[in-house]
């Protein structure tokens, strides 16, 4: 099955600077590509989702890149600030029985 | 905007106990997801129905079970629960599936001792 691996596992970054997430897929059958963003105690909140026509999203301050032909996905967050902090998770879909979550990055973005 | 409720939100029990996680969704979706969240491994899937008395099984659905019982609400089963299954459970729901955003709930932390 599809395997999704994120990473770094862990990001600091100071305020104003970029933070940068990568995930690679294993299905060239991945056609759904999404980043969610868990905030402490609470869900996963969809940040932006891509589909497999599209190489580059931007969205208020946000930037997804899809390279199908290295199967690898990436999440740019451009000047991070305090309520950037959070668990970011990257998330594929292929077949009809829903998502294959990567591990997280848990991000951390300092003064 | 989406909204998908569960409750309890926190949860203790005794190993070999019985616990229901209840989950309810309110905007008509057709498909509804019990993930568990554990450090070191994500999301996985335990089980998913894409209609009431629909169940399929998904990654990880040994030691549950999980009922569809109306459009609106879908129950996850621990009839025997094990510390192996305390974790953060989230339910969440979709219109369809390939291609179709899920909206989660809050979590429900379980703790199994």
């Amino acid at each position: 099955g599809e395997q999704v691996e994120q990473r770094p596992p862990h990001l600091s970054v100071r305020e104003g600077d970029s933070a940068f997430i990568i995930c690679t897929y294993t299905d060239s059958a991945t056609a759904y590509f999404y980043w969610y963003k868990q905030e402490p105690g609470a869900g996963l909140q969809l940040l932006m989702s891509v589909f497999s026509n599209v190489d580059r999203k931007e969205e208020q301050g946000l930037t997804v890149l899809l390279n199908k032909k290295d199967k690898r996905l990436s999440l740019n967050l451009t000047a991070a600030h305090p309520g950037d902090s959070a668990v970011y998770f990257c998330a594929v879909s292929a077949y009809a029985q829903g998502l294959t979550f990567g591990l997280g990055t848990r991000v951390s973005v300092f003064p | 905007e989406a909204a998908v409720t569960q409750s309890p939100r926190n949860k203790v029990t005794v190993t070999g106990g019985n616990v229901t996680l209840s989950c309810r969704q309110t905007n008509s979706h057709n498909y509804m997801y019990w993930y568990r969240q554990d450090t070191g491994h994500g999301l996985r899937l335990i089980h998913y129905s894409y209609g009431a008395g629909n169940l399929q099984i998904g990654d990880v659905p040994d030691g549950y079970k999980a009922t569809r019982t109306t459009q609106e609400d879908f129950f996850l089963l621990l009839e025997l629960a094990s510390p192996s299954q305390t974790s953060l459970y989230f339910c969440a729901s979709s219109e369809g599936t390939l291609g179709n955003t899920l909206y989660f709930g809050e979590g429900s932390r379980l703790i199994v001792v």
